[in-house]
This record gives C-alpha cells, structure tokens and sequence, in this order.
C-alpha cells in the first residue's frame, strides 16, 4: 500500500542553522509533491511545490529536493527562526486525480530555540 | 477577513446525534474538500467537490455525507456520530486554473468530540 513517511520526532535546532526535514515515500508515484506548515490549533498553509521533473526549487529561506529515484524529498529552512516553529507536512499528488487527492505525511515538529 | 471559515470551531455530542459541520469560502475557488486530522494518521481525505454537481468520495467517507450547496459552500454531516468520529475536521479549496498543481487553502478547523 501507499506509504508516507516523515519523522515523528520533533527536530530541535538551533537559531540560525539550517533546519532539515524528510519525506519518503513507497509505492507511489507522484507527479509532483507539496509542502505545508501548520501551527497548533490552525489549518495547514502552502509553502512550496516541486514537480516531479525539478530536483530543486527555492522560495526565500525555503529549498525543496525530489529525487524520484530514492522517493524522497527533503525541505530545508536556512538561517532558521523561533518563528519557523510549526509542523511541516509534505503531501503527494499523484500522476492522476489532478491534485485533487493530495495523500499527507503525519508531519514534523520543528522547535527553533534561541 | 478569512478566506475560508468553518463553523462551528468547537463542537461536543453525543453519540447517535446528527451533526452539519460547515465550510464557506470567498476565495472564489471551484474545488473544495473535507479532511480529518488525527494524531499520528495525519490528514484523511473524507469528501471532494470539483463544483456544486461534482461530489467524490475520499478515503475515508464511510458514516459521512455532504452537500455542495453553492460554490462557496460544502458541508459535512455526520448522520450518527460515533467516538471515533472524535477528531479535528478540516475543509479546504483548491481553484482548477492552477492546474496541475492545485495547491490547497485550508479552513480553521472544527474541533468535534463525540462522547
């Protein structure tokens, strides 16, 4: 069966360093994979995307890999703040359905400390 | 303003109750959805709605209905609520002129108990 993996842990880092989160998947084959971050008590906010066809995309301190060979992406946050706190979730689109049945990760707990 | 709201935010019942969680939206979107969140099963697509005629079943509808009353509106009913139908329930949208991308705006959340 289709399967999404990210870290249940929480990862703690520290202010400024660069934050590091993965997704990996089996049994599937997206054409394209989302990220987003929720905050406690709140509805998940879209970040990025990357297609299937792009190794890496960058929006501000935000990059994104996808290697389709490993099924795996990895979110990176550079310079990370206290405010960068939040649970990030990768979600996958497959080659059909049209974005319509994004499948979710459970998330991960990121905690910046000062 | 928020551009997708649901109502209610918090909700307590009984099992057995019939109970109408709603979404509205002013985002102008096409495509809306219904998900639960539960800890460590993530988000579970219950109901999508790529217009007002347009209703598909998700991965989980069993014990669910919907309605599609506007564009801007989608409800979920839950005709006999059950406890494990406790969970935190959200609705988004999504606009087909992103194709193919689609990326999705989330709701506030409705926090449903069911004792």
């Amino acid at each position: 069966s289709q399967k999404i993996e990210q870290n249940s842990e929480a990862l703690n880092i520290q202010e400024g360093k660069t934050a590091t989160l993965t997704c990996n998947y089996t049994n599937y084959s997206p054409a394209y994979l989302q990220w987003y971050r929720q905050d406690p008590g709140r509805g998940p906010v879209f970040l990025l995307l990357i297609r299937e066809n792009e190794k890496e995309k960058r929006k501000e301190r935000l990059k994104v890999t996808f290697d389709t060979t490993l099924k795996q992406s990895l979110f990176h946050i550079t310079a990370s703040q206290p405010a960068d706190s939040a649970t990030y979730l990768c979600a996958l689109c497959p080659l059909s359905g049209g974005g319509n049945k994004l499948t979710f990760g459970t998330g991960t707990q990121l905690k910046v400390e000062l | 303003d928020a551009d997708v709201t649901q109502t209610p935010r918090n909700r307590i019942t009984k099992t057995g109750k019939r109970i109408m969680l709603e979404c509205s939206q002013t985002k102008g979107h096409d495509r809306m959805y219904w998900y639960r969140q539960d800890p460590g099963l993530g988000l579970r697509l219950i109901y999508y709605s790529f217009d007002v005629k347009d209703i598909n079943k998700g991965e989980i509808s069993d014990g669910y209905s919907v309605s599609r009353q506007a564009q801007a509106k989608f409800s979920l009913s839950l005709e006999s609520a059950i406890p494990n139908q406790t969970a935190l329930y959200f609705c988004a949208t999504s606009d087909s002129k992103t194709y193919p991308t689609y990326e999705q705006y989330f709701g506030p959340g409705t926090r449903l108990t069911v004792t």
